[in-house]
């Protein structure tokens, strides 16, 4: 079975420090894809990332960056320069390939606060 | 379009109320799901559609009953329900229906709507 772990319940952190939301998975499977949402007050789930299996390349886009290790299984945010508008809750998902439907299993969650 | 809409965004409705959720995408995706979400819990899954059939319940109480009457529609009719029903429910849908690999991608989620039942 799947799992995803999100320690970090809440996290608050002063503008423009710069902030990592952990996330570790278990999956018997070795193709399996990763993702990343952010959920806003206003209720939307916001994808950020997916990851495969295959791919460990660390990924920038802008402020943000993912750190995925295969050997600890874990699947790292990090916001660089966190803003005001980032506050929100964060997700980390995990889909495994095999089997007859595409859930994701999510963890339970990181609400990031950024205060002025 | 890459979008998945869901109407009413807000929905207040009495025990013995009939109501239901719809959800639509023009993406050209073959699977559609339904989430439930409580307050500050992650999104769990109720329902999964490949190819216009349902494929997973997750245990679902039968007052919460699904249709896909087409590929880019996905409802979720509601009946009798309770107050701990009350949550934000939404829909996602993804490319190539479920199974194999490709099925992940465009995994997309709707806005969601919130539902009070009173």
């Amino acid at each position: 079975a799947q799992k995803v772990t999100q320690a970090q319940t809440e996290i608050s952190v002063v503008e423009k420090e710069d902030v990592t939301l952990d996330c570790v998975y278990e999956t018997r499977d070795t193709t399996y894809y990763l993702f990343w949402y952010k959920q806003p007050p206003s209720g939307e789930l916001v994808f950020l990332i997916r990851r495969n299996s295959f791919d460990e390349q660390n990924e920038i886009s802008g402020r943000y960056s993912w750190n995925f290790q295969k050997s600890t299984s874990s699947f790292n945010f990090t916001i660089t320069a966190s803003q005001v508008v980032d506050s929100a809750v964060y997700f980390c998902a995990l889909s495994e390939a095999s089997g007859s439907a595409r859930q994701l299993t999510f963890g339970s969650g990181t609400q990031l606060t950024v205060l002025p | 379009d890459t979008e998945v809409t869901q109407t009413p965004k807000h929905l207040v409705m009495g025990m013995t109320n009939k109501k239901s959720l719809k959800c639509e995408q023009h993406m050209g995706h073959r699977a559609m799901y339904w989430y439930k979400q409580k307050a500050k819990k992650p999104p769990e899954l109720m329902f999964v559609y490949s190819y216009e059939k349902l494929s997973i319940n997750e245990s679902v109480p039968s007052r919460f009953s699904p249709e896909c009457p087409n590929s880019s529609l996905l409802n979720l009719h509601l009946h009798a329900l309770q107050p701990e029903d009350s949550a934000l429910y939404l829909c996602a849908s993804s490319q190539g229906g479920t199974g194999g690999a490709t099925g992940i991608y465009g995994y997309t989620f709707g806005s969601g709507t919130r539902l009070t039942v009173v």
